[in-house]
């Protein structure tokens, strides 16, 4: 595709229900990220994958967050019970290269509201 | 990890002067630099970046210096427009962690 596509782009969702976020990055991307953006704040890590494997969870705020990657390609991040400081924009960025010192492209992120 | 500074957080510069964003980070084995600018409600786009091996990078009227002693490079846009009005992220490569963002300058370009 033209771009990182992400979905849904805004979701709301009630405290304790479970949520799925998908991420579909640019074709032929190796390298596939997640990050959370709270409001006014920069984006922060969570996770990374590179083709299938994911290499790096050291961001993930807790065991509700699981991600995942199974054919290397569209990626889904996943929530369970969720709770309100989940409430935030999720960002996916993918990359070209296995070497991540390198220029990744952010999709227009997945915002999510739990009441 | 990274530990990463951005400043000044809220800048305010009339049209057509120039505006300075200054980051500073911990790693010294960092080797690459980029600056991202987000509008609100929009994705982080990368408008600039710079590789340890170079001290400046222009792009019209964007620049990025590196100062690897000091441990810090700046953004540098030159005659500000009204389109310029976003929040700035840099987003130092420390190694082997992936990009950690700073916490973003509020950048108001006024007409």
């Amino acid at each position: 595709g033209a771009g990182v596509s992400q979905s849904p782009r805004y979701k709301v969702a009630k405290r304790g229900q479970d949520v799925a976020l998908r991420c579909d990055p640019i074709s032929g991307h190796v390298s596939l990220f997640w990050y959370q953006q709270a409001l006014g704040q920069g984006p922060e890590f969570l996770t990374y994958f590179q083709n299938e494997a994911q290499l790096d969870k050291s961001g993930l705020p807790s065991d509700r967050f699981f991600a995942e990657r199974p054919e290397g390609s569209v990626s889904t991040l996943k929530i369970q019970r969720t709770q309100q400081e989940d409430s935030a924009v999720y960002l996916c960025a993918s990359s070209f290269s296995k070497d991540i010192g390198n220029t990744i492209y952010f999709g227009e992120g997945s915002w999510l509201t739990v009441v | 990890g990274e530990n990463v500074e951005q400043h000044p957080s809220t800048l305010s510069v009339q049209e057509g002067d120039s505006a300075v964003i200054k980051c500073t980070y911990s790693d010294s084995a960092s080797n690459y630099f980029p600056w991202y600018k987000q509008e609100l409600g929009k994705r982080p786009q990368l408008i600039i970046d710079i590789r340890s091996n170079v001290g400046e990078k222009k792009d019209q009227r964007i620049a990025v210096t590196l100062n690897k002693t000091a441990k810090h490079f700046s953004l540098h846009i030159t005659e500000t427009q009204p389109e310029d009005s976003a929040v700035y992220f840099c987003a130092p490569f420390g190694g082997n962690t992936p990009l950690v963002f700073g916490k973003g300058t509020r950048l108001s370009v006024i007409a």
